[in-house]
């Protein structure tokens, strides 16, 4: 089945510095990737997502990169804020035994310093 | 449009009891997932139900199971708790499962 590994697991920035978060996946049919945002106490919420057919997706201060080939990709996110602090998770949805769910990364824990 | 809704919020069960989670999906979202959260196993997918079928099944004992009704609405169960079952269940609802999963707010059990 899919497997999902994502670094680091704790990640440190100050304030308007950059973050970028990777993860890998196993399964070369895997066609979607999202990101969740988990602030302490509350649910995971979609924060932004791509597809297997593009390669690069921006929403404001938020960007995901996807490297089809080397199976990874990345979360980018600029002018960090100390709201932008929580736990984030990568996620993957493969194909096969691994369709209709969600293979989850082990989170990154941002602290954005002000 | 309303969200995802979870309910009972919070549970204490004594182990060997059973429990019973709830969840109602966005409107229109016909696919139901449950996830469990630990901090040491992190966000695990438990099963996935579409139109009252079960699709997909993680890698859980027989003691959870689940069932979906033709509201959409998806109930899970854990009989004979153990104290590992202790942690929070996630639910979550989509169109389809290939995209789009929006999460409620969870159900925390805690096991004693």
């Amino acid at each position: 089945g899919e497997n999902v590994e994502q670094h680091p697991s704790t990640l440190s920035v100050q304030e308007g510095d950059s973050a970028v978060i990777k993860c890998t996946y196993s399964d070369s049919a895997s066609n979607y990737f999202p990101w969740y945002k988990q602030e302490l106490g509350k649910r995971p919420q979609l924060i932004i997502d791509i597809r297997s057919n593009v390669g690069e997706k921006k929403d404001q201060r938020i960007a995901v990169t996807l490297n089809k080939t080397a199976k990874h990709f990345s979360l980018h996110i600029t002018e960090t804020q100390p709201e932008d602090s929580a736990v984030y998770f990568c996620a993957a949805i493969g194909s096969g035994g691994s369709n209709y769910k969600l293979t989850f990364g082990k989170g990154t824990l941002l602290t954005v310093n002000p | 449009k309303a969200g995802v809704t979870q309910t009972p919020r919070y549970l204490i069960k004594t182990r060997g009891q059973q429990v019973t989670l709830s969840c109602s999906p966005i409107s229109g979202h016909r696919s139901v997932s449950w996830y469990q959260q630990t901090p040491g196993q992190g966000l695990q997918f438990l099963f996935e139900y579409f139109s009252e079928t079960q699709r997909n099944k993680g890698n859980f004992p027989g003691r959870f199971s689940g069932r979906q009704f033709s509201n959409s609405r998806s109930e899970m169960n854990v009989s004979t708790l153990e104290l590992g079952d202790s942690a929070l269940y996630l639910c979550a609802s989509s169109l389809t499962a290939n995209y789009g999963y929006t999460f409620g707010s969870g159900t925390r059990l805690t096991v004693v």
